[in-house]
């Protein structure tokens, strides 16, 4: 079975602009979760959705937004973009929007800001 | 009070050797407490995770410590292998999801 999958893997922007960051969680599973990960950091939560409902949302600006398709898979937005973007940025699914249910992470989308 | 301290930032230790990272929370909402591995150009990996309800959990070479009392728990990595060269988190999360809040991870090296 195929783990989370994100693209693109790299992403260069300049200041101003916007992105948008694809996730396809694990088959069958129906919450997918964003967090951005700085250089040096640990993972800072920013959405969670399950089915096609945002269930979570992190301290992020409004210049954050994501949704959910119906097949589950997600796309994480930004807009305007900042300097302070740069990151890498993670999907994760898990069967269920549940502590106990194991997050899986992806690979992630390096996203450098110019 | 969404903080997750961790440390140290970095370890070294030989192989063989103990490795030990703590971490230290305040907000009492905080019921789940995983720990991650995340290799260099990987995801986290989920390596082992505990309730507040149990003082001690042990996986393989890993163990969970707890202190309820005192809003710490640690990491304990034995017979620790060059294998195990890697960035470890902890990790929260409320009792009402997974909205996981993370520490700022420790970089551990593991000498052959």
């Amino acid at each position: 079975d195929a783990g989370v999958t994100q693209s693109p893997t790299h992403l260069i922007k300049t200041r101003g602009q916007h992105v948008t960051l694809r996730c396809s969680p694990i088959s069958g599973h129906k919450s997918v979760s964003w967090y951005q990960q700085v250089l040096g950091q640990g993972p800072q939560f920013i959405f969670q959705y399950y089915e096609k409902e945002e269930r979570g949302r992190g301290n992020f600006p409004d210049r954050f937004s994501a949704r959910q398709f119906p097949n589950y898979s997600s796309e994480l937005n930004v807009n305007a973009l900042l300097l302070g973007d740069s990151a890498l940025y993670l999907c994760a699914s898990s069967l269920e929007p549940i502590q106990d249910n194991e997050q899986f992470f992806g690979p992630g989308t390096r996203l450098t800001v110019l | 009070q969404q903080q997750v301290k961790q440390s140290p930032q970095s370890l070294i230790v030989q192989k063989g050797g103990i490795s030990i990272i703590n971490c230290a929370y305040e907000n009492t909402a905080f019921d789940y407490f995983p720990w991650y591995q995340q290799f260099p150009g990987k995801g986290p990996a989920l390596l082992i995770a505990i309730r507040p309800d149990v003082s001690e959990k042990k996986e393989g070479r890993f163990t969970i410590s707890f202190n309820k009392s005192a809003k710490q728990f640690s990491l304990h990595i034995m017979d620790s292998q060059p294998g195990d060269s890697a960035t470890y988190f902890c990790a929260a999360s409320p009792n009402y999801g997974q909205n996981f809040v993370f520490g700022p991870g420790t970089r551990l090296s593991v000498l052959p």
